[in-house]
């Protein structure tokens, strides 16, 4: 099965950057999704195939991927950033995939 | 707006069954590719099952495969989910999530619906 492995967590102070990781076996090849969700909350969808944005997602968010990782990046990051993120792909044998899940934490 | 609303969870015993519902507004449901996705208390997410616009093409993950079925209703902008068998590790907040495009990414999520399975 396919395994998406993302660090467990992130600290990053107020206005700097957050890099998110997401690896798995050549993910490059694949469009990986990214969702945000806090506490008591239903995950929203922030970056989609690979780097595209929602709307209403502001352009701090972005994504990018290549070989084996695929990455988050959140500018200037705000205090209301502080959430888990998870990444998604879809493969044909193992069907819907998450990652492990980061937390990110805003000092 | 886009709204998806479960319902159905509760508390059961293990071996019981539960009937999750999904109830779609402010869009095209029948356009639209669906899935049960779950997270266990303090865990990640993990999907579920998966079924296409018009209900011809239904997946499940290896640990629900011949215990649950999806289904779906157009005519009342309605998916569901059978549960059987439940098991303790089935425990979990059950998240309904659509696609506009199949074997892709989850657009709008409902707020969950929470199964406690234990005796």
């Amino acid at each position: 099965s396919y395994v998406l492995t993302q660090p467990p967590s992130v600290s990053v102070a107020p206005g700097q950057t957050a890099r998110i990781t997401c690896g798995g076996n050549n993910i490059g090849s694949k469009s990986v999704h990214w969702y945000q969700q806090k506490p008591g909350q239903a995950p929203v969808l922030v970056v989609y195939d690979d780097s595209d944005r929602p709307s209403g997602i502001p352009e701090r968010f972005s994504g990018s991927n290549s070989g084996n990782t695929a990455t988050l990046t959140i500018s200037r990051v705000e205090a209301g950033d502080e959430a888990d993120y998870y990444c998604q792909v879809w493969d044909s044998s193992s069907d819907y995939v998450f990652g492990t899940g980061t937390k990110v934490t805003v000092l | 707006q886009v709204q998806l609303v479960e319902s159905g969870g509760g508390l059961v015993k293990p071996g019981g069954s539960l009937r999750l519902s999904c109830a779609a507004s402010g869009f095209t449901f029948s356009d639209y590719y669906m899935s049960w996705i779950r997270q266990a208390p303090g865990k990640g997410l993990e999907w579920v099952s998966y079924i296409s616009s018009s209900g011809s093409t239904i997946y499940y993950a290896d640990s629900v495969k011949g215990r649950f079925t999806i289904s779906r209703d157009n005519a009342k902008n309605s998916l569901y989910l059978q549960m059987n068998s439940l098991r303790a590790e089935d425990t979990a907040v059950y998240y309904c999530a659509s696609e506009a495009r199949p074997y892709s990414y989850f657009d709008y999520w409902g707020q969950g619906t929470l199964v406690t399975v234990s005796s």
